[in-house]
């Protein structure tokens, strides 16, 4: 069965700080990989997806995503952060048809402070 | 893009109703809907997969007949709770495929209904 772990329940950085949040999978085959970012009683927005090709996928709102098969991870990274980037951010998996069932991870919330 | 809706955003019942939520596809038809629950500081968990025309998929654990799933069109997936209790609030979030040949196979979620039982 496939999963997805998030080990940073709550990080906190300073506006205009990098930022990495992690996420490691397992799934058997080629995984289909995904961050989503959730805002406060909102709804789920895509940031970005990785199927296959090129490793280093880029996203929405300056965000990026490396996939590492060696090391089974798919960490998130933003050069510079920025207050309404505070959030709560998932990463997930997806089975073999790319699109049927998802795996959430149990997410990271970000808070950005001044 | 493809978009999807659900409604109500927001909806308070009292302890032993039954509540509707609808999920939308604007501009797409979704072949496959899926709806998930969402607790409180927590991830979201699948409830179940509805193809259209055909019974959802429940996952395992999650009540049949509590949760009444309709996908009737290819534009709308409905989740009644039925005899709503104070431990059914939640957020629940629907999520909307097409097929690949309308060009919208692409996994789109609505913005949530958060459900609230007295």
């Amino acid at each position: 069965a496939q999963s997805v772990t998030q080990p940073d329940i709550h990080i906190t950085v300073s506006e205009g700080a990098s930022l990495e949040l992690r996420c490691n999978y397992s799934y058997g085959a080629t995984p289909y990989l995904f961050w989503y970012v959730q805002s406060p009683g909102q709804g789920l927005q895509l940031l970005l997806k990785y199927f296959s090709g090129d490793t280093l996928v880029q996203g929405i709102k300056g965000f990026e995503a490396e996939f590492k098969r060696s090391q089974s991870s798919f960490n998130l990274r933003k050069p510079s952060v920025h207050w309404s980037d505070a959030a709560e951010y998932f990463c997930a998996v997806a089975d073999s048809g790319g699109y049927q069932k998802v795996t959430f991870g149990t997410g990271t919330k970000l808070q950005v402070i001044p | 893009g493809a978009v999807v809706s659900q409604h109500p955003s927001w909806v308070i019942c009292k302890s032993g109703t039954s509540v509707k939520i609808e999920c939308r596809s604007l501009d797409f038809q979704a072949t496959t809907m899926f709806w998930y629950r969402q607790f409180p500081k927590q991830s979201l968990m699948l409830m179940a997969t509805s193809n259209e025309g055909s019974k959802a998929t429940y996952e395992q654990g999650v009540e049949k007949d509590k949760f009444l799933i309709n996908h009737a069109s290819l534009t709308l997936s409905t989740l009644t709770v039925t005899s709503a209790h104070p431990e059914d609030s939640s957020f629940y979030i629907c999520s909307a495929r097409g097929s690949i040949i309308s060009g919208a196979n692409v996994l789109t979620f609505g913005a949530g209904s958060r459900l609230t039982v007295l």
